[in-house]
């Protein structure tokens, strides 16, 4: 079945170390997204990428990165710069809208929960 | 910056009855989509309404659109346990932008 695999599904980080979260797709979709969830505070975008090789700062880039090599992976990864990282890590991917093709939503993986410890 | 805002917060009802969750936005859209979130897991899409519609059926889910009020409204009747989740919207401002969701609203459907 095509979807969206993250991993790790629990992830434990010390101060001053980094982490990388994990997305792979299989539906061929072009674009990627991460996106943080803070309770109460519903979804807010990090990174995005919309072609291979090409990625762009969401509203909450400091303190992560991200790298675009493949089509089908999105690696995130939080550093020791950012101060909070404890939150709900999720990975979504979109088709391009073509000629005719109308418009899609979003296919997100089941999500990474990050604690520092 | 949060473009789409859900109301209530959170909403409480029996099976069988009918829930009704509103959903408010700032700038124009070319569409808005609703999404499910059960706890601890990723969102679900469930349903896209483009701007130029008012009102969309899927299931036993139903989607209004006012772009002049810019608010949508999505109503699920003959809820059921299983319907227990948090409900996003989010909009789409091009058609292919970035979506921007709201904080989502609670939904408890008790048997």
């Amino acid at each position: 079945d095509g979807g969206i695999t993250q991993s790790p599904k629990y992830l434990f980080r010390k101060e001053g170390q980094n982490v990388t979260l994990s997305c792979e797709q299989n539906l061929n979709h072009d674009a990627m997204y991460w996106y943080r969830q803070d309770p109460g505070q519903g979804l807010r975008l990090i990174y995005y990428s919309q072609i291979v090789n090409d990625f762009q700062k969401g509203d909450i880039a400091e303190g992560y990165s991200v790298s675009r090599e493949k089509k089908e992976s999105f690696p995130l990864t939080v550093t020791s710069a950012q101060k909070n990282p404890t939150a709900f890590y999720l990975c979504a991917s979109r088709p391009t809208p073509g000629q005719g093709r109308g418009y899609y939503g979003y296919t997100f993986g089941s999500g990474t929960r990050l604690t520092v410890v | 910056s949060q473009q789409g805002e859900e109301d209530p917060q959170a909403l409480s009802i029996q099976e069988g009855e009918n829930a009704t969750m509103n959903c408010s936005y700032k700038t124009s859209i070319n569409n808005l989509q609703w999404y499910r979130q059960n706890s601890g897991r990723g969102l679900v899409h469930l349903i896209l309404i483009r701007s130029n519609e008012r009102e969309k059926h899927s299931g036993r889910l139903r989607v209004t659109l006012d772009t002049s009020k810019k608010s949508s409204s999505l109503l699920i009747t003959a809820s059921r346990a299983a319907d227990t989740a948090s409900y996003f919207c989010a909009t789409d401002e091009s058609g292919y932008s970035t979506l921007t969701f709201g904080k989502g609203t609670m939904l408890l459907v008790s048997p």
